[in-house]
């Protein structure tokens, strides 16, 4: 079973560092292109970040430069390292993982809460 | 990005059908077809229903459907069930190999 478990959240104050993980199971992350979504309290779901099969990354223009995707094949794990954040980085961050080429997501985690607040 | 632009809410009866639109741009729901739809019932996570315009993934419902003209993308629900009330979102690579969501359709089923 394809399963998806985000770590990391919490309250960090604002220019601080988090670093987000998603466990997964079920399926090899090295083989799967992931992504990063996250959804601020009373608005939509908003696009983060995407690592490739390949290992290729790409990144919203709103958190290029302060957030890092990566992932630990070893770990069958997904990472976000995050800094620099600010309070509209605020938001349930979900990890997703791949159907097809075209950027869809069959499988979702339950996200993991960031607060930025001084 | 502009965020794709979708109707806030719609509504439809039990057994009726309802057609929830989301537009875009020349960048991205114009030149791909690479729009999917999600469901997100409260508390849960998102589940695809469309991608790809109109492909369904296993497990889906054929009562769900999606189209694309020009730059605009549609999801329709036929014979509404009161278990389709959520929101729904859009999405749609772009020129830029960025995603871009709607803002969301909150449907209601009267």
């Amino acid at each position: 079973e394809v399963q998806l478990v985000e770590s990391g959240g919490g309250l960090i104050q604002p220019g601080g560092s988090l670093n987000l993980s998603c466990a997964a199971s079920g399926f090899t992350v090295s083989t799967n292109y992931l992504t990063w979504v996250r959804q601020a309290p009373g608005k939509g779901l908003e696009w983060v970040s995407l690592i490739h099969s390949g290992g290729d990354t790409f990144y919203a223009d709103s958190v290029k430069g302060r957030f890092i995707i990566s992932r630990d094949n070893s770990k069958n794990t997904l990472f976000l390292q995050m800094s620099g954040l600010r309070a509209e980085d605020a938001a349930v961050y979900y990890c997703a993982r791949g159907l097809s080429a075209g950027w869809n997501f069959d499988y979702w985690g339950r996200g993991t809460q960031v607060t930025v607040s001084s | 990005q502009s965020a794709l632009t979708q109707p806030a809410s719609v509504s439809g009866s039990p057994g009726q059908s309802i057609t929830i639109s989301c537009t875009g741009s020349s960048s991205d729901v114009g030149d791909y077809n690479y729009v999917s739809w999600y469901q997100r019932h409260p508390g849960k996570a998102p589940q695809l229903m469309i991608y790809d315009v109109s492909n369904r993934p296993s497990g889906v419902s054929n009562r769900f459907s999606g189209s694309k003209s020009g730059y605009t993308a549609s999801l329709t629900i036929s014979r509404l069930q009161a278990e389709d009330e959520a929101d729904y979102y859009c999405s749609s690579y772009t020129s830029s190999s960025t995603l871009v969501f709607g803002g969301g359709t909150k449907l209601t089923v009267l």
